[in-house]
């Protein structure tokens, strides 16, 4: 299994451009979500999906869009980059099945700068 | 889902054991307590997680106290790649999988 990937791993935008960040996994979870951290602070949940066709938003959805169309993908996008989307983006995912349990798989993450 | 408290940051010498702490006061009766490390740069990387019983896999032993408001994630072995931000979160069993991060404890394995 190759796990969580994400790509690209670096960007620059301009402000104002759009871009979508891309997530897949290979582990059929039918959790996925994303995640932004800046520096030198903890993760902050952006979105989450608890399976295809289905999302919600988590604690700074502002700017950001997702869908998830297939149990593998979780795409994010960002329609109008601003230079307070600089940050580091990482894709995590886990199973629903029990309780307790089900850790988290995190992506290696995408460094986007935005100028 | 209960706040937790862990310091900002320890050291510890390579080979010696890690005992890392955490306080969660307000955890209720179904939440478990997990943990987490993100090493500078990657992911963060699932450690271990309990409910009331200590817990020990291959990379940690957790702690739980009785009352259940602290507990402890012990690297019995620290080596330099053990150098990372260690997150303590607590989570309700059966909710939406998403984890709330603090801000951790930056463990540096000292030479």
């Amino acid at each position: 299994n190759a796990g969580v990937t994400q790509t690209p791993k670096f960007q620059v935008l301009k402000t104002g451009q759009s871009m979508t960040l891309q997530c897949a996994q290979d582990m059929n979870h039918e959790y996925m979500s994303w995640y932004r951290q800046d520096p030198g602070m903890g993760l902050r949940l952006i979105h989450y999906s608890v399976g295809a066709g289905i999302t919600d938003q988590g604690e700074v959805p502002n700017g950001y869009n997702v869908s998830r169309s297939t149990t593998e993908d979780f795409p994010l996008r960002l329609l109008s980059a601003a230079p307070s989307q600089t940050s580091v983006y990482f894709c995590a995912s886990t199973n629903l099945l029990g309780q307790g349990s089900n850790e988290q798989y995190f992506g290696p993450g995408t460094r986007l700068t935005v100028t | 889902d209960a706040k937790t408290t862990q310091p900002t940051s320890m050291d510890c010498a390579e080979g010696r054991a890690a005992n890392l702490p955490c306080n969660h006061s307000t955890i209720s009766g179904n939440e478990y307590v997990y943990w987490y490390r993100q090493i500078h740069s990657q992911g963060p990387q699932y450690i271990i997680h309990g409910l009331k019983n200590n817990e020990t896999n291959e990379m940690a032993s957790l702690i739980i106290t009785e009352d259940r408001k602290s507990s402890t994630l012990i690297l019995p072995h620290a080596t330099l790649r053990d150098t990372a931000v260690y997150y303590c979160i607590v989570r309700l069993s059966g909710s939406a999988r998403q984890l709330t991060f603090g801000s951790g404890t930056q463990l540096t394995v000292l030479p």
